[in-house]
């Protein structure tokens, strides 16, 4: 079974301020990839990353980073002087690669609001 | 490419009434999945197709629930009859192989008063 962990439920923080919202997994699978999705009020789901489970090197694009450790099972995202734009839903997602089954499986998710 | 489309986006509805959501994929993806975002149970599959061919329909709720994809780039997910407890934001998915990339749609608001 795999299983995705969103402990944050709810992240408040102030314009410019960094924040890393943080992810836990569990699966069976030698092989699998993990995702992160933006959720923003609109309502659709906007893909923001891929990583594979081969790959532990950390990936930074503008203000987002991915920090992603086997050893602990996580892969924390990080925004870097966050923006008022950056509110939204944010969803971990992971897809075992060992069995064929293609679905992602989602974390709750973690909304992060940020202030002026 | 225009992404995933999805109509309607709102549907408003009775209960006992059928509900017929539509999914467009991208061009070219050749998995294609209808998601379900509720607030007590978040994300969850419904099922997926790959190459028009259903896969794993183990997250249908019940037998109200139906989904076709006749061709590539057209799906369908009915319900039949509605219920309140079914309403729900539902999401259509693709992605090519090779990738693994899930795109999604903007997403159906539907609501079974």
């Amino acid at each position: 079974a795999q299983k995705v962990t969103q402990a944050q439920t709810e992240i408040s923080v102030v314009e410019k301020e960094d924040v890393t919202l943080d992810c836990v997994y569990e699966t069976r699978d030698t092989t699998y990839y993990l995702f992160w999705y933006k959720q923003p009020p609109s309502g659709e789901l906007v893909f923001l990353i891929r990583r594979n489970s081969f790959d532990e090197q950390n990936e930074i694009s503008g203000r987002y980073s991915w920090n992603f450790q086997k050893s602990t099972s996580s892969f924390n995202f990080t925004i870097t002087a966050s923006q008022v734009v950056d509110s939204a839903v944010y969803f971990c997602a992971l897809r075992g690669m060992d069995t064929g089954r293609r679905a992602l499986t989602f974390g709750s998710g973690t909304r992060l609001q940020v202030q002026p | 490419d225009a992404g995933v489309i999805q109509s309607p986006r709102h549907e408003v509805t009775e209960m006992g009434q059928e509900v017929t959501l539509r999914c467009k994929p991208i061009s070219g993806h050749n998995s294609l999945f209808w998601y379900r975002q509720t607030m007590m149970r978040g994300l969850e599959l419904l099922i997926y197709f790959n190459n028009n061919v259903p896969i794993d329909d183990s997250g249908m709720p019940e037998d109200r629930f139906s989904a076709k994809m006749p061709n590539a780039s057209f799906s369908t997910l009915k319900i039949q009859p509605s219920e309140p407890r079914d309403s729900a934001v539902y999401f259509c998915a693709s992605v090519s192989e090779g990738t693994y990339e899930q795109y999604f749609g903007p997403g159906t608001r539907l609501t079974v008063t």
